[in-house]
């Protein structure tokens, strides 16, 4: 069982190229969302996704794009990278309980510098 | 707007000993839930334990207990009987409403358990 898987695992960009961090789960879980964890920040969330077709802003939107064309996958572009994106990103699902208590499955992270 | 604050950059236990991490929230909302995740060095986050508002119960997991004070808004983590593998990064996280199972982080606090 492969929960959620992201890839790639390390990368290097330069500033101002454009690339997408994939995510995806086995496990038909219908809530996704994306964070960004740095260094004395804890995890701020970025964006996510209730369902298929469906996603909105988290806390730190800008730069960065998402679509939800399927439960699978939720991938998260950058379109113009900046240094300030030089972070570990981490993807996490999760399914609905109906009582709130729902703990996120998350992936193993991407860790990103942007030079 | 919803709020995490962790006030403990750094907790030093000694094994065998128990220790409090604290948390407090903020959140005009009367249902909320709150969450502990860990984060050992390693890189992976740890779902530890979850608590209700709505809860009438402090939540407990094993060696680990919330303490929750609904009124002063804090939902501190209760670790027992500390072991050396207990040494790792915590963050207290607020589910964000309407927001599915989203959520929000404090900065973190990292516990340290000596011999």
């Amino acid at each position: 069982n492969a929960g959620v898987t992201q890839t790639p695992k390390f990368q290097v960009l330069k500033t101002g190229q454009s690339m997408t961090l994939q995510c995806a789960q086995d496990m038909n879980h219908e809530y996704m969302s994306w964070y960004r964890q740095d260094p004395g920040m804890g995890l701020r969330l970025i964006h996510y996704s209730v369902g298929a077709g469906i996603t909105d802003q988290g806390e730190v939107p800008n730069g960065y794009n998402v679509s939800r064309s399927t439960t699978e996958d939720f991938p998260l572009r950058l379109l113009s990278a900046a240094p300030s994106q030089t972070s570990v990103y981490f993807c996490a699902s999760s399914y609905s309980t109906g009582w709130g208590n729902e703990k996120l499955f998350f992936g193993s992270g991407t860790q990103l510098s942007v030079l | 707007a919803q709020k995490i604050t962790q006030t403990q950059p750094g907790m030093f236990v000694q094994e065998k000993e128990a220790v409090t991490l604290d948390c407090t929230y903020d959140t005009s909302d009367q249902s909320y839930g709150l969450f502990w995740y860990k984060q050992p060095s390693s890189g992976e986050m740890i779902f530890l334990i979850y608590q209700g508002s709505y809860d009438e119960q402090n939540a407990t997991e094993g060696r680990y207990s919330l303490n929750f004070q609904k009124a002063r808004k804090s939902a501190n983590l209760v670790i027992s009987a500390s072991q050396l593998g207990d040494s790792a990064m915590y963050f207290c996280a607020m589910r964000v409403n309407q927001a599915g199972t989203a959520l929000i982080f404090g900065k973190g606090t990292t516990l340290s358990v000596s011999s």
